[in-house]
Formats: C-alpha cells, sequence, structure tokens
C-alpha cells in the first residue's frame, strides 16, 4: 500500500527565512506533484515532477525529486506572507490513462511579518 | 473556460438521507476523480473514471456510488448519509499531456455536513 508522509505538519516561520518541507513516499511511483490550498479555496497545481534529479523552480519555491531515496522536496527560500498556505504533495501509478494520487496529510505554512 | 465546475457548493444532510453531487469538465480531459478532504487526512481518492464508460475505486469507496454520465459529467451519490461522510468532497480531471504528465485540475469543492 502506498503511503505519502510529510513533515513538518505545522510550520510557523518568519519573513525573509529559509526552510524545507519533506515528502516521503513508500513505493516506487510515477511523477509526483505539489499543491497548494488556501484557506477554504480549491487546490491550485504548483510542480510536476517527473524524474530522479529533477528539480523546478518558480519564484521562493523549489521542488526537487530523488526517486531512489522515494524522497521529494519543497524548498522556500527568504520567505513572505503571502506563501502561507497548506502545501500538499501527491503520487501514485497510472492506471489506463487516469493517476490514482494518494495525497500526504499536508503542511500548514504560516508566515509571520 | 470554466474548467471543473461543482454544484451544489455547501449542503446540509440529515442522518439517511440521500443526494448526489454533480461534477463537470469542460476541458476534454478523459480521466475525472473524486476526492473527500478531512482536516488532517490530505484528501482521499474515492472513486474515479479513466474514461467514458468506465469507473474504479480509489481509497474509501465505502457508502458512495459513481456515474460517469459522459465524457464531461462525473456525479458522486451518496445513498444514506451518514455522519462520518462529513467533508468537502473535490472533483478533478485530468488528461495525458504530450509530457507524459498527468496533471489534475480541481474544482471549487463542496461543503457537505451530515446531522
Amino acid at each position: 500500500e502506498l503511503k505519502v508522509e510529510q513533515n513538518p505538519l505545522f510550520l510557523s516561520m518568519q519573513e525573509g527565512k529559509n526552510y524545507t518541507i519533506y515528502c516521503n513516499y513508500s513505493t516506487t511511483s510515477d511523477r509526483l506533484y505539489w499543491y497548494r490550498q488556501d484557506p477554504g479555496k480549491s487546490l491550485e497545481s504548483l510542480f510536476v515532477l517527473l524524474s530522479n534529479g529533477a528539480v523546478k523552480q518558480e519564484g521562493r519555491l523549489m521542488a526537487s525529486l530523488d526517486t531512489k531515496a522515494r524522497l521529494s522536496t519543497l524548498h522556500i527560500t527568504a520567505a513572505v506572507h503571502d506563501l502561507s498556505a497548506t502545501y500538499f504533495c501527491a503520487v501514485g501509478p497510472i492506471i489506463q490513462g487516469a493517476q490514482k494520487l494518494v495525497f500526504g496529510q499536508g503542511t500548514r505554512l504560516t508566515i509571520n511579518p | 473556460n470554466a474548467g471543473v465546475t461543482q454544484t451544489p457548493k455547501f449542503q446540509v444532510l440529515k442522518t439517511g438521507q440521500s443526494m448526489t453531487l454533480q461534477c463537470a469538465q469542460d476541458m476534454n480531459h478523459n480521466s475525472m476523480y473524486w476526492y473527500r478532504q478531512d482536516p488532517g487526512m490530505g484528501l482521499r481518492l474515492i472513486y474515479y473514471s479513466a474514461s467514458e464508460g468506465t469507473t474504479d475505486k480509489g481509497e474509501v469507496p465505502n457508502g458512495y456510488n459513481v456515474s460517469r454520465l459522459n465524457k464531461r459529467e462525473f456525479s458522486l451519490r451518496l445513498e444514506s448519509a451518514a455522519p462520518s461522510q462529513t467533508s468537502v468532497y473535490f472533483c478533478a480531471s485530468s488528461e495525458r499531456s504530450g509530457r507524459g504528465v498527468y496533471e489534475q485540475y480541481f474544482g471549487p469543492g463542496t461543503r457537505l455536513t451530515v446531522t
């Protein structure tokens, strides 16, 4: 059974600091996704990581994938208040053209001025 | 394009009542999904439809049924609602891109309370 674990689950940090969210998964999986969710809103896609060593960057967020360690990281550089949200990673097998995603529990990130 | 739409946005049911959550997408995607989100547990897949005419169980299918009405629409039915089904329900759709990505696009969600 595929399990996805994120840590930390809660993160409170000050603006300007750097931090990393970790996502571990238990079995070999195709493609890892990172999503952002604002309170009361839907999920917004951030990154798709396709292969070992993949690195994607968008603004102050950078995601990487190590398939051998079954680990993805989401690194936040010089955090700003606008990045406060809940971040999810998700992986899963592809079956007949659909991807059965298993999500991590989410990391609730609060950035204080 | 509206993307993925869901109705209703909010619903309150009494235990034992039935209801259907509706989902539609206008992106011509083959695959559609229903998830539930509970506090502290992330999203869990209830059912999915890889293509029109097919449906399959996800992680937590008990107490639910689905219908893929056509390529655009995928509905989720609760036959006899229970308080444990109080949750936020998200519909999503996806299509394989040229890069081999199956990115899922999510609807706005339905907040369901069962009393």
